[in-house]
């Protein structure tokens, strides 16, 4: 069935550092793919999409390219901060009428 | 509402009790799903509705887990016989159930202790 592997963490960086967390999937059609963030005692909420392939989501500074040749949706950002600090999941939505599936999530810690 | 209700927050009880976690969606939001998330776990699927049917009810774990919904709108999930395994963070999300483009509301969760 439909999957997602997103890399374990922690991932722990210092502020300006380049983030990348890596995400790949299983998917038997054409997917939408999200990257939803979870700060710290707050919930869940959407960080960005792309719903073809070759779409770029972006969002504070954050970028991930919809890549179906590799079946990945990579989450990057140029220069991170502390308020960055947040578990990411990386998602994916196989059809109209079907729940959405997570990865584990990753946890990054950004330290000043 | 403005968003996504979960109640109660917490919720701590007796191994073998029956506890019923309740999620109020976004008015106009006909797609509904329960998720549970642990430590090291990630967000595990439970059961979708769509209206108030469940097309999709894969997730739930084992028969002492259900969930209705009622008017298309408030949806309730029961753990009977509680097990601690059961102990989690049990989120609730709705969206409008049209495409699979669409972002999901999540609301804040009912945090389950099972003793």
């Amino acid at each position: 069935g439909d999957s997602v592997t997103q890399m374990e963490g922690p991932v722990t960086l210092s502020e300006e550092a380049f983030l990348t967390i890596n995400c790949t999937y299983t998917a038997t059609g054409y997917p939408s793919l999200f990257w939803y963030v979870q700060y710290p005692g707050e919930g869940l909420q959407l960080l960005l999409k792309a719903t073809k392939a070759d779409d770029k989501g972006s969002n504070k500074g954050f970028e991930a390219t919809y890549r179906k040749e590799t079946t990945s949706f990579h989450l990057e950002k140029g220069s991170v901060q502390v308020s960055d600090s947040a578990v990411y999941f990386c998602a994916l939505s196989p059809q109209a009428g079907t729940a959405l599936i997570f990865g584990k999530g990753t946890t990054l810690s950004v330290s000043s | 509402g403005a968003g996504v209700s979960q109640s109660p927050s917490n919720k701590v009880t007796e191994k073998g009790k029956d506890v019923e976690l309740r999620c109020d969606p976004i008015s106009g939001h006909t797609a509904l799903y329960w998720y549970r998330q642990s430590l090291g776990q990630g967000l595990e699927f439970l059961i979708y509705f769509q209206g108030n049917s469940a097309p999709d009810k894969s997730g739930l774990p084992s028969d002492r887990f259900s969930a209705e919904r009622t008017g298309g709108s408030v949806s309730t999930l029961t753990i009977q016989r509680t097990q601690q395994e059961d102990s989690a963070v049990y989120l609730c999300a709705s969206s409008l159930g049209q495409t699979k483009n669409e972002k999901l509301f999540f609301g804040s969760g009912t945090q389950l202790s099972v003793l």
